[in-house]
């Protein structure tokens, strides 16, 4: 157990609609990252917050938006959901913004339909 | 140029050899290299990386090779195990205030006894 928790587990909604993913980093680390995990598009880096503050963006649709929380949790917003969006979307967390470790949560698994 | 390439996509070995899974980049920035496990419904998890100022690197029965002038570098499993049955992803980061992590694309490690 990584200490990084998401919800919900599980997703299932239609093309067109809006999900809310949750990840609690471990405790004390300050950095969130976001990823994606598709069988055709492997492991795909999304974005990073730091303390609240964004500090780097991948491939990160517009249709999709993050923030983190003073209490360092974050959220994850995709909206507009095509079938194409359905995948494993990973949190992970680290120390501080220079830490190279990186601790993965156990996934949401999104499919749309 | 953010690519990392690794090889081979799938592995078959036996119980007790040694699996070899292997990867290249082409960011000369890359300076750090970590290689995350994965098991089916779980999380990556870091299992050991290296700088790119070390040759090798071994912890327990897994071994990195880093070739920095090849740009290439690998995972040694020796005396694999069947619990060692999981996907490898090799990895590279740069340091720069944020940690945005390149992943390989993968390889399904089968341990058959």
């Amino acid at each position: 157990d990584s200490g990084v928790t998401q919800t919900p587990k599980h997703l299932i909604t239609a093309t067109g609609q809006r999900v809310t993913l949750r990840c609690s980093p471990r405790s004390g680390d300050l950095s969130v990252y976001w990823y994606q995990q598709s069988l055709d598009q492997g492991l795909q880096f999304l974005i990073q917050y730091y303390n609240g503050e964004e500090r780097a963006k991948g491939n990160i649709l517009e249709r999709f938006s993050a923030q983190q929380f003073p209490d360092l949790h974050s959220e994850l917003n995709l909206s507009s959901l095509e079938l194409g969006d359905s995948a494993l979307y990973f949190c992970a967390s680290s120390r501080g913004i220079g830490s190279r470790e990186q601790y993965f949560g156990p996934g949401t698994r999104l499919t749309v339909t | 140029q953010q690519q990392v390439k690794q090889s081979p996509q799938s592995l078959i070995v036996q119980k007790g050899g040694i699996s070899i899974i292997n990867c290249a980049y082409e960011n000369t920035a890359f300076d750090y290299f970590p290689w995350y496990q994965q098991f089916p419904g779980k999380g990556p998890a870091l299992l050991i990386a290296i700088r790119p100022d070390v040759s090798e690197k071994k912890e327990g029965r897994f071994t990195i090779s880093f070739n920095k002038s090849a740009k290439q570098f690998s995972l040694h499993i020796m005396d694999s195990q069947p619990g060692d049955s999981a996907t490898y992803f090799c990895a590279a980061s740069i340091q720069g205030g944020y940690q945005k992590v390149t992943f390989g694309t993968g390889t399904k490690l089968q341990v058959i006894p």
